[in-house]
């Protein structure tokens, strides 16, 4: 079965470095997402992308945070300057053209110290 | 605002017992959907039940099925007969037409052998 998959695994970073998480969707899907969850809380909605741009984005995703996708396999988000409050699981996802059911990836686990 | 909310943050059911987890949201439109996705501690999410709202019988997927209240905006989830591998964090979801899934803040379930 077609899967969601997310590198690296764990990603440890100084505070003020620029972090690049790749996620490569299912390969018919459409549309990719950007989630995170802050240990212990709920997940939260980053961004959504679809035919090249951004179609949503929460008031989470400023202006130090991109997304791209370089190729037509690869899905990154990239966090420009991160702050200590930025260490959380991350979380792509992707959905075929209906849109109604999301297929999550393992998660890059993010450490900013 | 879109609001999920799950009110049972740790439960805990005997191996092949029922157990229900709670949830509730809001929402103005009148097509949605409705999922539940477990999160076992391997950490990948993975869908387990959805609901759309224009069907007024509850969806079943074997030991899983939901009660469905739209009138009430809350969505259950029933395990049957559960099994020490139902043991995860439990996420309701719901997503209205566009591209952004609310997520609840989670329910810890424990299954006791």
């Amino acid at each position: 079965e077609p899967e969601v998959t997310q590198t690296p695994s764990h990603q440890v970073t100084q505070m003020g470095q620029e972090v690049i998480l790749r996620c490569v969707p299912i390969s018919n899907h459409l549309y990719f997402y950007w989630y995170r969850q802050i240990l212990g809380q709920k997940v939260e909605f980053l961004v959504s992308f679809y035919n090249n741009e951004i179609s949503e984005k929460s008031e989470i995703f400023d202006d130090q945070f991109s997304v791209e996708r370089p190729d037509g396999s690869n899905f990154t988000l990239k966090i420009r300057s991160t702050k200590l409050e930025d260490s959380a699981m991350y979380f792509c996802a992707s959905t075929g053209a209906y849109k109604d059911e999301q297929y999550f990836g393992p998660g890059t686990r993010l450490t900013v110290t | 605002a879109q609001t999920v909310t799950q009110s049972q943050p740790e439960m805990s059911v005997q191996e092949a017992e029922t157990v229900t987890l709670s949830c509730t949201y809001d929402t103005s439109e009148n097509n949605y959907y409705l999922f539940w996705y477990k999160q076992p501690p391997s950490r990948q999410m993975i869908l387990v039940i959805r609901q759309e709202a224009y069907k007024q019988q509850n969806a079943t997927e074997n030991r899983f099925s939901v009660n469905f209240q739209k009138a009430a905006k809350s969505f259950s989830l029933k395990i049957s007969d559960s099994q020490l591998g139902d043991t995860a964090m439990y996420f309701c979801a719901q997503k209205n037409t566009g591209n952004q899934f609310y997520f609840g803040t989670g329910t810890s379930l424990t299954v006791i052998p």
